[in-house]
């Protein structure tokens, strides 16, 4: 049974550059979330999608970041521009609906974002 | 809003002993979840725990154990007999409600408590 995919698992990039997590949800899991952590601190929620839908972005910031979770293949954010602010460990977690009733969250190992 | 305070910022104790990671949540709703996630130093999240609104029972499993009470607002975690392997950062979490054919909401987590176990 693999669990919440995500890579890379860290990923350097120069100020003004895209960045790019991929995220693949437990098998089965139709609900992803994604949450940065920043160091030294707890766990910020962004965004939560379900396929080709977002439900809730509330804590996206309102420039440079978008997500997406496609009929097909990973669910994918996306960092434009990069700053020095946006190191970080962004973790995404999936959740989902089976015969016992809806799952709690689990969560993939994180892609550590580190910014030149 | 919703609020998770974990005010133990740090804790260390000597292996064996017993220790108590507290918990304190705020919300105007009746229906919600409340979790517990470790972080080990290698940085993953582990799931340890959900529990629901409507289910104050404590829960043991293993050296763990859960102590949820709504009247105060809190959902304490105690580690019996500490072992090095359980030096971790701890998060407490708590989700909104639950909508129907939504799955599980948003977490909103507290700041974490970082464990060390001195061997």
């Amino acid at each position: 049974n693999a669990g919440v995919m995500q890579n890379p698992r860290h990923l350097v990039r120069r100020r003004g550059q895209e960045a790019r997590l991929r995220c693949s949800p437990m098998k089965g899991h139709s609900h992803v979330y994604w949450y940065r952590q920043l160091p030294e601190e707890g766990l910020k929620f962004m965004v939560y999608l379900q396929k080709e839908n977002i439900i809730d972005e509330s804590g996206m910031p309102k420039e440079r970041f978008s997500a997406e979770f496609p009929k097909e293949g990973p669910s994918i954010l996306r960092i434009q521009q990069v700053v020095r602010g946006d190191s970080a460990a962004y973790f995404c977690a999936s959740s989902g609906r089976t015969s016992g009733g809806d799952q709690p969250q689990h969560f993939g190992d994180g892609t550590r974002l580190s910014i030149l | 809003a919703q609020k998770v305070t974990q005010a133990q910022t740090e804790i260390s104790v000597v292996e064996k002993e017993d220790v108590t990671l507290d918990c304190v949540y705020e919300t105007r709703d009746t229906t919600y979840y409340l979790f517990w996630y470790k972080q080990p130093p290698s940085g993953e999240l582990v799931f340890l725990i959900r529990r629901n609104s409507f289910d104050e029972q404590n829960e043991i499993s293993g050296r763990y154990s859960w102590n949820f009470q709504k009247s105060t607002s809190s959902f304490n975690f105690t580690i019996t007999a500490s072992q090095v392997v359980d030096s971790a950062v701890y998060f407490c979490a708590l989700s909104e409600p639950f909508i129907s054919n939504f799955g599980n909401e948003k977490l909103t987590f507290g700041t974490g408590t970082r464990l060390t176990i001195i061997p």
